[in-house]
């Protein structure tokens, strides 16, 4: 059964920064890496989606990349601001469309 | 931009009881999930539905939970006689068909569902 890891589980940083946030999976095998945005008592709001033949996929100040090989993706946030302040969910897909999940980051950004 | 929305956000009720979570994917959506996240643990795959059936679940949707597509518009997710474990935030997602499934799961608010 694949299982998702994320560390940290929480990071806090200083507007401004980059930072980088990790999601690890047992199971090479995937269709494709989401990476979401969760806000307090809200829904996930999807961010990236990278497919299983990609390496990268940038949005604006996010770049998430993925590694198949050894079971890791990164989630790059440059220019850290307050309002990036969320929990950050990785989510794998194998096999059939549904998603195993990690345990998130809870990222606080400190104006 | 389009939305999935859900209905309603809290849901408090006895255990025993019958509840009906409800939920309105994206218009031109045709897949369509649920999952659950329990206080302080990982957002879990339920059930998915394609072409008004299961095409998958979880060890976790047992006979007490049911789904229906009742119109062109509604998703919902029934459990039959609730539990005290199943009190969790509920989500429901859509996405395309077109581009098949690797498209980006959209996400509802939730409905957090509270057993007592």
């Amino acid at each position: 059964k694949q299982e998702v890891t994320q560390i940290p589980a929480a990071l806090s940083v200083p507007e401004g920064e980059n930072l980088v946030l990790n999601c690890s999976f047992t199971d090479s095998a995937i269709y494709n890496l989401q990476w979401f945005r969760q806000d307090p008592g809200k829904g996930l709001t999807s961010l990236l989606l990278i497919q299983s033949s990609q390496r990268e996929q940038t949005s604006g100040r996010l770049n998430a990349s993925l590694d198949k090989s050894s079971g890791r993706s990164t989630l790059y946030i440059a220019a850290s601001q307050p309002g990036d302040s969320a929990t950050y969910l990785c989510a794998a897909r194998t096999g059939a469309n549904n998603l195993f999940f990690g345990t998130g980051t809870r990222l606080t950004v400190i104006p | 931009e389009p939305e999935v929305t859900q209905t309603p956000s809290h849901q408090v009720t006895q255990m025993g009881q019958e509840v009906i979570l409800r939920c309105v994917p994206i218009s031109n959506h045709l897949y369509f999930y649920w999952y659950r996240q329990i206080l302080g643990q990982k957002v879990e795959f339920l059930v998915s539905f394609y072409n008004n059936e299961i095409s998958e679940k979880s060890e976790i949707f047992d006979d007490q939970f049911s789904v229906e597509r009742p119109d062109g518009s509604n998703f919902t997710l029934k459990i039959r006689s609730t539990k005290l474990e199943d009190s969790a935030m509920y989500f429901c997602a859509s996405n395309e068909l077109h581009r098949g499934s690797d498209s980006p799961l959209h996400f509802g608010n939730g409905t957090r569902l509270t057993v007592t």
